[in-house]
């Protein structure tokens, strides 16, 4: 149990397109998700908590009109890095959390989207 | 503010031989603390978590790791390494204990094992 998926586990663009990544809790469900960034050989940075009928909330430095974040039902949050540039090119990782489980233990991660922007 | 702190950034051993990666924690209650490992190209996965129940943890793979309050470290180790346990790891504390709140990783710390 405690699977979440994210699709697509890989892809390239060119420059000035977007691209929708999504995140979902494929046995959970999930009224809060979390977006993280990983630059290569770095450690995950939140970009921004996503919360099942509500706007998300980003952290510092993050751009909401670029990284905009949908979680429209208990299982899905996407998002969508909009006209991407070479240095959105990362590891975009998401998290769900268990709403049936209890404290920090329910949260799962997903396999990871590498975004190569040309 | 909760946050970890890895001490080494590279550590290399030979096959065979123990493992200690060490993590030390900042925190202004008693923490959960996780350790999770990622293998090159892939996803994240959890070695074992610490959430105030037995101080010495158990996990996959022959890791364990021990919380010691009074030394605010959480350190993994595993007896004896092998060439597969090569990849990054993490020390990760929750923000808060009730889950709602993202967890903060510490900077990693790629393990080498030398044949």
């Amino acid at each position: 149990g405690a699977v979440v998926s994210q699709h697509p586990s890989w892809v390239i663009c060119k420059s000035g397109t977007s691209v929708k990544i999504e995140c979902r809790s494929l046995d959970f469900q999930a009224t809060t998700m979390f977006w993280y960034r990983q630059f290569p050989k770095q450690s995950l940075m939140l970009m921004a908590t996503s919360n099942e009928g509500s706007k998300a909330t980003y952290e510092q430095g993050v751009e909401k009109d670029k990284f905009l974040i949908n979680h429209a039902s208990l299982t899905l949050s996407t998002l969508t890095v909009t006209s991407a540039h070479p240095e959105d090119s990362s590891f975009y990782i998401c998290s769900a959390r268990d709403t049936g489980t209890s404290g920090p233990r329910g949260q799962f991660f997903g396999p990871g989207t590498r975004l190569t922007v040309l | 503010a909760q946050s970890v702190t890895q001490l080494d950034s590279h550590v290399s051993v030979s096959e065979g031989t123990p493992v200690l990666l060490r993590c030390n924690y900042s925190s202004s209650y008693s923490p959960s603390l996780f350790w999770y490992v990622q293998h090159p190209n892939k996803g994240l996965q959890l070695l074992l978590k610490y959430t105030s129940a037995a101080t010495l943890v158990k996990g996959i793979n022959g890791f364990e790791a021990e919380f010691k309050k009074s030394e605010t470290s959480f350190h993994l180790t595993k007896p004896s390494a092998h060439m597969s346990d090569a990849a990054e790891y993490f020390c990760v504390v929750s923000i808060t204990n009730s889950g709602n709140t993202p967890l903060v990783f510490g900077k990693g710390t790629r393990l080498s094992v030398i044949a």
